[in-house]
């Protein structure tokens, strides 16, 4: 079975700094999909970034970035310029390669971003 | 409407009665997923349609859960004999067909039910 972990329960950041959120994962597949979901108290999850264990370079979305570590199985999101409209839970989550496109989540980190 | 709704966003209860949540996905998406997000954990993976069929529930925790998507479109969870261990929030989401990668799953705001 398929387990993500998420070490850093709340986390906390200066507006315009950078953070970086962790993220482990224990498989046996060789190929999966891992995201980063963002969930502001509105409670509506959010898609910010993906990755495919088959590619090698780090994915990319504007301010946001992972540090895809495959044989650490580590995936940790990176948000540089922090803004106050990043406040909110995120949450790690794995994919296997297969067509259900159930996900697995980790148990989530609260980032608060300050001014 | 342009994203997944679910009603009722509250629900209260008491322990033992029937409660019904109701998910709308967006117009056209054929895979639809429910999910129970207790209170400081992540979503749990519970059931997931493609189209009418039930293609994986082998995360609803036991037989007083049940979901239906009769016509491929609206879904329904359905709980009997609610517990108080059932209060948390539950999630529905939904995507053009399941497991590629290319759609994305677009979650609704969830219903949060308590059972008293």
């Amino acid at each position: 079975a398929q387990t993500v972990t998420q070490s850093q329960p709340e986390m906390s950041v200066q507006e315009a700094e950078t953070v970086t959120l962790s993220c482990t994962y224990d498989t046996s597949e060789s190929n999966y999909y891992l995201f980063w979901y963002k969930q502001p108290p509105s409670r509506q999850m959010i898609l910010v970034i993906r990755q495919e264990a088959y590619k090698q370079q780090n994915a990319t979305e504007n301010r946001f970035s992972v540090n895809f570590q495959k044989a650490a199985k580590s995936f940790s999101l990176k948000i540089s310029d922090s803004q106050l409209g990043d406040t909110a839970m995120y949450f790690c989550a794995f994919m296997k390669h297969e067509n259900t496109g159930k996900l697995i989540f980790g148990q989530g980190t609260t980032l608060q971003v300050k001014p | 409407g342009a994203g997944v709704s679910q009603t009722p966003s509250n629900k209260v209860t008491e322990k033992g009665k029937y409660v019904e949540l109701r998910c709308d996905p967006i117009s056209g998406h054929t895979a639809l997923y429910w999910y129970r997000q207790s209170l400081g954990q992540g979503p749990e993976f519970l059931i997931y349609f493609q189209g009418t069929g039930a293609a994986d529930d082998s995360g609803l925790p036991n037989d007083r859960f049940f979901a239906v998507r009769p016509e491929g479109s609206v879904s329904t969870l359905k709980i009997q004999r609610t517990e108080r261990g059932d209060s948390a929030v539950y999630l529905c989401a939904s995507s053009l067909q399941a497991g590629w990668l290319t759609d994305t799953q677009y979650f609704g705001p969830g219903t949060r039910l308590t059972v008293l």
